[in-house]
């Protein structure tokens, strides 16, 4: 079936730098896509999405870049903070689809 | 604005017992509610999900079942608990048809099943 799955399963960042959370997904009808942070015994929470029709969305501290030419999409951090360690999820849907497909997940590290 | 409760949270059974998780959404109406469970270190498998009261869909085939008694009410449910059932459950819920497929998640159940 349709999957959304990460490059990278895990990710040092020193405090202060720049990161970048990488997803690939495979359901080419894919039109919306949704970046969360889970914390540590949290629920996951909605950080930035992004439809098709665009290829970048800024937000505080984070952007979204959508590449649909090679089914890519990325997050990127700027000036990482210790709150940001957590592990990041992609996740995809296409219209009038009830569900989302989430990725497997990356775990950022912030190094003090 | 929306909020999202799930009680209990956290939960010690012992294998062949009971199971009745409850979420509950404040704030809006008619949502699309959706059970997920998370194993440790892993992501989310969906189990359930719902589009309206009496209205559950599987997912998985287990030993879980879902119902929708109210319009802002789903629970998780089992019958008899399965070693394999600990993990952590969420909920979340989802404004249908205003043009977002943004699912929002509650804090989770931690059950552990010994």
């Amino acid at each position: 079936g349709e999957s959304v799955g990460l490059h990278l399963p895990t990710l040092s960042v020193q405090e202060g730098d720049n990161s970048i959370i990488n997803c690939a997904y495979s359901n080419s009808a894919s039109d919306y896509f949704i970046w969360y942070k889970q914390e540590s015994g949290k629920g996951p929470q909605f950080i930035i999405d992004i439809r098709s029709n665009m290829d970048k969305r800024q937000g505080q501290r984070v952007t979204v870049l959508l590449n649909k030419t090679v089914k890519h999409l990325s997050l990127q951090i700027a000036a990482t903070q210790p709150g940001d360690s957590a592990v990041y999820f992609c996740a995809e849907t296409d219209f009038g689809n009830e569900k989302l497909t989430f990725g497997t997940g990356t775990r950022l590290t912030i190094i003090p | 604005s929306q909020t999202i409760h799930q009680w209990p949270a956290t939960l010690v059974q012992p294998v062949g017992s009971p199971l009745s998780l409850e979420c509950t959404v404040e704030g809006t109406s008619n949502p699309n509610l959706y059970w997920y469970r998370q194993a440790a270190g892993r992501g989310l498998q969906l189990l359930f999900y719902s589009v309206g009261i009496g209205q559950i869909s599987s997912e998985v085939p287990q030993n879980l079942s879902a119902s929708r008694p109210q319009d802002r009410q789903f629970i998780l449910s089992s019958k008899k608990l399965l070693l394999s059932d600990s993990g952590f459950y969420l909920c979340a819920w989802r404004v249908a048809g205003a043009g977002t497929d943004t699912q929002y998640f509650g804090p989770g159940t931690r059950l552990t099943v010994l």
